[in-house]
């Protein structure tokens, strides 16, 4: 199996960018996703394939990959995206989930 | 739209088995996977396994082999996860999620890519273990 790392905790602004990673020996081989989730609510994914954003996801959600860590970027942090986000990968075997990190919108 | 819907909240004995069904409505059901994912309280997610409904395949997690078992009835677009041997660590809330998959071939990389990802979640269905 295989493991990927978030940082526990992220903290913004509103209005400012929100960076939260994710970090996994398999990611230069596997796409990543994203998913966010709201206390007492089930999760969302807000990007997938590293990059692609479903529909109803607003456009201030985005995605990329550099080697071994792939990146979450909220612009224009709003207090509505306070929630824990999630870093999700897969091979055919099954798939993993990062441990997440809690966004704070101060 | 596809939903997803859940079973009720479950209060099991320590050693009994639970088993959780997820109805889908307002889609295809067999043409998707759907996993089981658990959130202990206060923890992170936690894949448990996948079904195939219209091969009737499943795999499992690791942690979860021969405890777990993924089953689906077409004839009723539902999937059921069933996990014996119940323990208080086991308490946590069970999540179905229909999940899209497969192969695709990069051009850049002229390698395959696999990918899995879950698009479609129920709401959840709160097991408590306890004597």
């Amino acid at each position: 199996s295989y493991e990927l790392t978030q940082p526990p905790s992220v903290s913004v602004s509103p209005g400012q960018t929100a960076r939260i990673t994710c970090s996994g020996d398999a990611l230069p081989k596997q796409y990543a996703y994203w998913y966010q989730q709201k206390p007492g609510q089930a999760p969302v994914l807000v990007i997938y394939k590293d990059s692609e954003r479903p529909s109803g996801i607003p456009e201030r959600f985005s995605g990329s990959s550099s080697g071994t860590t792939v990146t979450l970027t909220i612009s224009g942090v709003q207090a509505e995206d306070e929630a824990d986000y999630y870093c999700q990968s897969a091979d055919s075997s099954g798939l993993v989930f990062g441990g997440g990190t809690k966004l704070t919108v101060l | 739209q596809v939903q997803l819907v859940q079973s009720g909240a479950e209060v099991k004995k320590p050693g009994s088995s639970v088993k959780v069904s997820c109805k889908a409505s307002g889609g295809t059901f067999s043409s998707y996977a759907i996993s089981w994912v658990r959130q202990a309280p206060g923890q992170g997610l936690e894949w448990m396994g996948r079904i195939i409904p219209i091969l009737g395949i499943a795999n499992y997690a690791q942690k979860f082999q021969g405890r777990v078992t993924i089953t689906a009835d077409k004839s009723t677009s539902t999937a059921y996860m069933e996990l014996s041997s119940l323990r208080s660590e086991d308490t946590a809330v069970y999540y179905c999620a229909r999940a899209v998959g497969g192969v695709e071939w990069i051009v850049a990389t002229e390698t395959y890519y696999y990918y899995y990802y879950m698009d479609v979640w129920g709401k959840g269905t709160t097991v408590t273990v306890s004597s």
